[in-house]
């Protein structure tokens, strides 16, 4: 079952911060995070495999509450070159099928 | 080390013709992925392989086929190509990072049926 995600579209100044949330109704063991600009491959940002886990990538961190079966992704100080879908995804129970949420589209204007 | 590879880049296809989108890595990983993705929306997984001669469903197989002979290529065919199979198609691989599984992707095919 698909992950859900929320919002759905975000608009932000430079500078602003923004929190995209990812949750399941089903158990999740892990939650990955992708971003895709305009036009291109997505791209890898962050596995987050522990409750309550979290992690960064440069401005960018995560959390992870399996109890809860959700993930935010948080964007701090945002950058122009932070636009792009965020994706959050999973893999099943056997790490083989992986299902991507629908995206959330983040616009950092200047 | 090109990482994944797909072509063609761009294809226009009518309907009930068939083609085969090619991808290759050189990264050694056991597993493959094929998704397609709709205008605007998510990605959806189409067919992975979790090595060669080992293929299986995703999401949202029916319309294609793969099939998995070598580590290295993973291509996928479409058979009486629909407009409904009008969409950019991404093939990725990956790979164990300590942490947790990593996909890379390809650039993408850009499939139009007309």
């Amino acid at each position: 079952q698909q992950p859900v995600q929320s919002p759905q579209a975000v608009i932000l100044r430079e500078g602003e911060d923004a929190v995209i949330n990812c949750s399941s109704s089903k158990a999740l063991y892990s939650v990955h995070w992708y971003r895709q600009k305009h036009g291109e491959a997505p791209v890898f940002l962050m596995i987050l495999l522990k409750g309550g886990e979290q992690k960064g990538h440069e401005k960018i961190s995560a959390s992870f509450n399996e109890k809860k079966q959700q993930s935010s992704l948080y964007l701090t100080a945002s950058q122009l070159s932070y636009s792009g879908t965020y994706f959050c995804g999973t893999f099943d129970n056997y790490g083989q099928n992986f299902v991507f949420g629908p995206g959330t589209r983040l616009s950092v204007l200047p | 080390n090109a990482g994944v590879t797909q072509t063609p880049k761009f294809r226009i296809l009518k309907i009930g013709q068939s083609m085969t989108l090619q991808c290759t890595q050189d990264m050694n990983h056991n597993y493959m992925y094929w998704y397609r993705q709709d205008p605007g929306m998510g990605l959806k997984l189409i067919y992975y392989s979790v090595g060669a001669g080992i293929t299986d469903k995703g999401e949202v197989p029916n319309g294609y086929n793969v099939s998995r002979s070598t580590t290295e290529d993973f291509p996928l065919r479409l058979e009486l190509a629909a407009p409904s199979q009008t969409s950019v198609y991404f093939c990725a691989s990956r790979q164990y990072s300590g942490t947790g599984y990593e996909q890379y992707f390809g650039p993408g095919t850009r499939l139009t049926v007309t």
